[in-house]
């Protein structure tokens, strides 16, 4: 059973404050980290798929690092802005039978982060 | 363009009953995965299609659950003799492929089921 964990659970900033949240995932088959935003009654939106030990993305004003070998990976948010507002989840992929990628996403229970004016 | 579409958005029916969710995947898409959330927890895995048929369907429940895919397009996810059990979001998800560089998974926006 692949177990995913993020931390914290819930997260309440002020308008303006950086915050990060955690990720961790098995460090064995991986081949792919995904991170998505999930705004309430929207679909989740992709904000990025990493693959490479040591990957740093950034879109905005939100990035993310990945350690494969220790199994973590950080999202950080710069001068968090009330439309921040919204769950965080990270996605566990792991390498395929024949190689390649496993199809299946391996979720964890995400971060809802609530950005106060 | 047209992103995953899911119909409907809120579900509410009495124990016992026959529920029927569609989605509509991204023109193209040849993988098609439906996912489920229940409170509390992340979206789990409850069956692929690759085209037409079912690939993996070792996420389902139980055989009350069963979902078709026969023109290799829309998608409809079946529950029998629903249970207070089954309220969730269920989620649509597709891909290009899926495996590979083209498996990066579009979401649809959800089907949330209540059962009374």
């Amino acid at each position: 059973i692949l177990n995913v964990e993020q931390s914290p659970q819930s997260l309440h900033v002020q308008e303006g404050d950086s915050t990060n949240f955690t990720c961790s995932f098995p460090s064995s088959n991986f081949y792919a980290l995904h991170w998505y935003r999930w705004e309430t009654a929207k679909s989740p939106e992709a904000l990025f798929v990493m693959t490479l030990n040591g990957d740093e993305k950034k879109k905005g004003r939100i990035s993310a690092t990945l350690n494969t070998k220790e199994g973590y990976s950080y999202l950080y948010i710069k001068g968090s802005q009330p439309e921040d507002s919204a769950t965080y989840l990270c996605a566990f992929m792991s390498t395929g039978r024949s190689g390649g990628s496993n199809y299946k996403l391996t979720f964890g229970k995400g971060t809802l982060l609530t950005v106060n004016p | 363009g047209a992103g995953v579409s899911q119909t409907p958005s809120n579900k509410v029916t009495e124990k016992g009953k026959y529920v029927e969710l569609r989605c509509d995947p991204i023109s193209g898409h040849t993988a098609l995965y439906w996912y489920r959330q229940s409170l509390g927890q992340g979206p789990e895995f409850l069956i692929y299609f690759q085209g037409t048929g079912a690939a993996d369907d070792s996420g389902l429940p139980n055989d009350r659950f069963f979902a078709v895919r026969p023109e290799g397009s829309v998608s409809t996810l079946k529950i029998q003799r629903t249970e207070r059990g089954d309220s969730a979001v269920y989620l649509c998800a597709s891909s290009l492929r899926a495996s590979g560089f083209y498996n990066e998974q579009f979401f649809g926006p959800g089907t949330r089921l209540t059962v009374l």
